[in-house]
């Protein structure tokens, strides 16, 4: 079966250091892999895609960036955290049944 | 441009109360999918339903129901008898046609948080 892995659970970092966020899936190949954010008391915001390795596409312009090393693993980056992007992290990834979720990553960034 | 419409920000019942959760869609596109999730405190998002354009039929599993209606844009959720464990964020959300074959956003709604008092 198909199973989604995200860590850390939660995050606390200071404002200017980087970030690295990382998600990997098991029991599939070459799925879509999605990170999106949900601000506190908001919805979730799609900040990345891929459709394979080495290949991003970014819905929101930001100080965030994703890369994809291999077919299972993406991953979010940033050089330089600012307050503003705290909040929950979310990988998943879709196949003809639906989209699956991650348990999160809780950044808040002070 | 796609998008979906939770009118409702917070609700609150008393135990054993039916509730319906509202959701509004646009989308422009004639084949597209609609889906709800919860999002109990832990975070997490939970599937719950997968519902195409082509399917206008109600679905009820449980004490959950779901109305689709294409005249109206809407996909409401009703939580029959509702319980206590029922407590959590609802999100509605949608997706255009290629979802399956390709990568394609997932627009939520910002969600209904419903709390049920026992």
């Amino acid at each position: 079966s198909q199973t989604i892995h995200q860590w850390p659970a939660t995050l606390v970092q200071p404002v200017g250091s980087p970030l690295s966020l990382e998600c990997t899936v098991e029991g599939t190949s070459n799925p879509n892999l999605y990170w999106y954010r949900q601000a506190a008391g908001r919805g979730l915001q799609l900040l990345f895609y891929s459709v394979g390795i080495g290949q991003i596409s970014s819905e929101v312009p930001q100080n965030l960036s994703a890369s994809r090393p291999q077919d299972r693993q993406f991953i979010l980056s940033s050089k330089k955290l600012l307050l503003s992007d705290s909040g929950f992290y979310l990988c998943a990834w879709s196949d003809w049944e639906g989209y699956t979720f991650g348990s999160g990553t809780r950044l808040t960034v002070v | 441009a796609q998008k979906v419409t939770q009118a409702q920000t917070e609700i609150s019942v008393v135990e054993k109360e039916d509730v319906t959760l509202d959701c509004v869609y646009e989308t422009r596109d004639t084949t597209y999918y609609l889906f709800w999730y919860k999002q109990p405190p832990s975070g997490e998002l939970v599937f719950l339903i997968r519902r195409n354009s082509f399917d206008e039929q109600n679905e009820i599993s449980g004490r959950y129901s779901w109305n689709f209606q294409k005249s109206t844009s809407s996909f409401n959720f009703t939580i029959t008898a509702s319980q206590v464990v029922d407590s959590a964020v609802y999100f509605c959300a949608l997706s255009g046609p290629r979802y399956q074959t390709g990568a394609n956003n997932l627009f939520f709604g910002t969600g209904t948080r419903l709390t049920v008092i026992p």
